[in-house]
């Protein structure tokens, strides 16, 4: 199975400042398609995921232009440009290119 | 609007089964297909397998081929997910997700399923 490792594993963030998740993965997620197939969602307590960024960079519909997600091959990142109290959550990575796999999660909470 | 409205939380004991479903509505179902995905308590989420809306064709996650059966009616526009031989940890929150291959852009909204004797 691909491995995905997140880190931090914890990020306290004032709001208004920027933030950044890193994912790495033990394969490369890129297809011969050429789209690399990397999910950033945020899970907020109590609720479903929600998807923020597919296929690496690709913002989902009605998801706020301070996320993007950057990254190829096996190096991703999720960056959050000024980070608002309705940020707070666990975001997680997934990839769905092989036997789909998340990674362990990051715990966004605000200082 | 696009939803996706599962049924409701299930108990059952160990070695029983469950069978959770999950309504497609304000899309054309034939069009997409259809991931589970677990999550335990205080867990990460977890992916059980996929479903195409469109001729049932499905691929199930090694850890729960023996024991998973993903489904579809395409007439109410409902997918299934049964998943048999219960075990206590198996409890956790079941979720279905539209799943288009690129992205995995609208979830239900959870189905709470706890197993115990």
């Amino acid at each position: 199975d691909i491995v995905l490792t997140q880190s931090p594993l914890s990020l306290p963030v004032t709001p208004g400042e920027p933030a950044s998740i890193s994912c790495r993965s033990s394969q490369s997620l890129l297809h011969s398609n050429g789209k690399h197939y990397l999910d950033w969602y945020l899970q907020k307590s109590g609720q479903s995921p929600q998807l923020l960024i597919y296929l690496g960079s690709n913002r989902a519909s009605g998801v706020p232009d301070r996320f993007s997600g950057s990254g190829s091959g096996t190096s991703f990142t999720l960056n959050i440009s000024r980070v608002e109290a309705e940020d707070v959550g666990v975001y997680y990575c997934m990839q769905p290119l092989q036997s789909y796999t998340f990674g362990q999660g990051t715990k966004l909470e605000i200082k | 609007q696009v939803r996706l409205v599962q049924s409701g939380a299930e108990v059952r004991k160990p070695g029983a089964s469950v069978k959770v479903s999950c309504k497609a509505s304000g899309f054309t179902f034939s069009n997409y297909g259809f991931s589970w995905v677990r999550q335990a308590p205080g867990q990460g989420p977890e992916w059980m397998g996929w479903i195409s809306g469109y001729n049932g064709n499905r691929r199930y996650a090694q850890k729960f081929q023996d024991r998973v059966t993903m489904t579809t009616e395409t007439s109410t526009r409902t997918i299934y997910m049964e998943i048999g031989s219960l075990r206590s940890d198996d409890t956790a929150v079941y979720y279905c997700a539209r799943d288009n291959g690129d992205s995995r852009d609208y979830w239900g909204q959870g189905t709470l399923v706890t197993v115990s004797s």
